[in-house]
Order: structure tokens, then sequence, then C-alpha cells
């Protein structure tokens, strides 16, 4: 089974200035999807950003971009220039991109991490 | 375009009460999910449907059930609520499983008493 493991519960950053999350994973197959999706306040998912494993090229969304390493599975999120409105909590989450194992296509998710940003 | 909607918001029930939840969606998706939401938890699967007329459970199917007799729509009950229960609840749903794509209604918070 595929598991998703955010390792810090919290973190701050100084507006404008750039933070990093992290998430690994782990996983047999070999074709999937990840992403990251923020959650502020008012509950709702919000896709941030998101990358294909046969894609080796680093997915990028303005001030958002990822280190997506596949051999250490391993898939950080960089926000730049952050923002009083990047205050959130933000998930990591794996989808399969195939009907391995029994798999429908539904999100394993990280527990969160909640950014603050200071102004 | 409502995109995926969930009724209601907000709900209290006492235990043992029952309760429906709804989820809609109207971009003709075939793939639908119910998640859970705990303080300090990721979203859970609860159960998902594949396409109108079926369902199956997910990691935590424990307490509920769900029909989808419409495409556009998938339920979600409790029979007799537990506290344990207490969640917020997230209803998706995606065209198909290759499409990456998954979206998410606003959520209900369910608190059990």
């Amino acid at each position: 089974a595929q598991t998703v493991t955010q390792s810090q519960p919290e973190m701050s950053v100084q507006e404008a200035e750039t933070v990093t999350l992290s998430c690994t994973y782990d996983t047999s197959e070999s074709d999937y999807y990840l992403f990251w999706y923020k959650q502020p306040p008012s509950r709702q998912m919000i896709l941030v950003i998101r990358q294909e494993a046969y894609k080796q090229q680093n997915a990028t969304e303005n001030r958002f971009s990822v280190n997506f390493q596949k051999a250490a599975k391993s898939f950080s999120l960089k926000i730049s220039d952050s923002q009083l409105g990047d205050a959130a909590m933000y998930f990591c989450a794996y989808r399969s991109r195939f009907r391995y194992g029994g798999s429908q296509g539904n999100l394993i998710f990280g527990k969160g991490t909640k950014l603050s940003v200071k102004p | 375009n409502a995109g995926v909607t969930q009724t209601p918001k907000f709900r209290v029930l006492k235990t043992g009460q029952s309760m429906t939840l709804l989820c809609a969606q109207d971009m003709n998706h075939e793939y639908m999910y119910w998640y859970r939401q705990d303080p300090g938890m990721g979203l859970r699967l609860i159960h998902y449907s594949v396409g109108e007329g079926t369902t199956a459970k997910g990691e935590v199917p424990d307490g509920y059930n769900v029909s989808r007799l419409k495409k556009q729509n998938f339920l979600l009950g409790l029979e007799s609520a537990a506290p344990s229960q207490t969640s917020v609840y997230f209803c998706a749903s995606s065209y198909s499983i290759t499409y990456y794509e998954q979206y998410f209604g606003p959520g209900t918070r369910l608190t059990v008493t």
C-alpha cells in the first residue's frame, strides 16, 4: 500500500521569503501522480501543483515549484515570495495512474503541514 | 457551472441518529469519492464509486453506507451516528482514473454529541 509522510507539522515563513515543505512517499508503482493541495480556513481543498511521475522536469506554477526526486521518493514544495494569503494547511497527496492493486484513483494524503506567514 | 456541491454544510447529530450527506456534481464525472478529515490527519477514503450503480469500500468504511443511483449524485449515509464520526466530510469527483484532476466539494462539518 502507498503511504505519504509529511514530517513537518508546522512551518513558519516571513512574508516575501521562501519556504520549502517536505513530503516523502512510499510506493512500488512506477506511474503515478503527486499533488500539493492547499486548505485555507475556509476548508476548501485547492490544488496547488501536480507532478506526473513519468516527467523528469519539476512542475512550476507561478511562485510554487516542486523538487521531485523519484528515486528518493521525495516531493517537496517550494513557495517563493511568500504572501499572507499563503497561510494554510498544505497536504501532499499521491494518486495511482492506473488500477494497480485495486486502486480506483483515490488520493492518498499526508497528515499536512500548517504554514503560517509572518508580516 | 457549480462543480461539486455538498449538502448540508454543517450538522449536529445526537448519538444514534441517522442522516444522509448529499454530493452532487455537474461535470459528468464517472468517479466519485467520500473522504473524512480529522484533526492532525489528512483526508481518508470512506467509500468510492466508479460509475452509476457501483460503490466500493475505502480505507475507513465502517459505520457508513453509500449509494449512487444517479451518475451526478453520491450519497453518504450514517445509520446510527457515533461520536467517533465527528469529522469534516469531503466529496470529490474525477472524469476518469487516468485524468489527474480531482475536484472537491466545500466539505460538511458533522458533530455527533
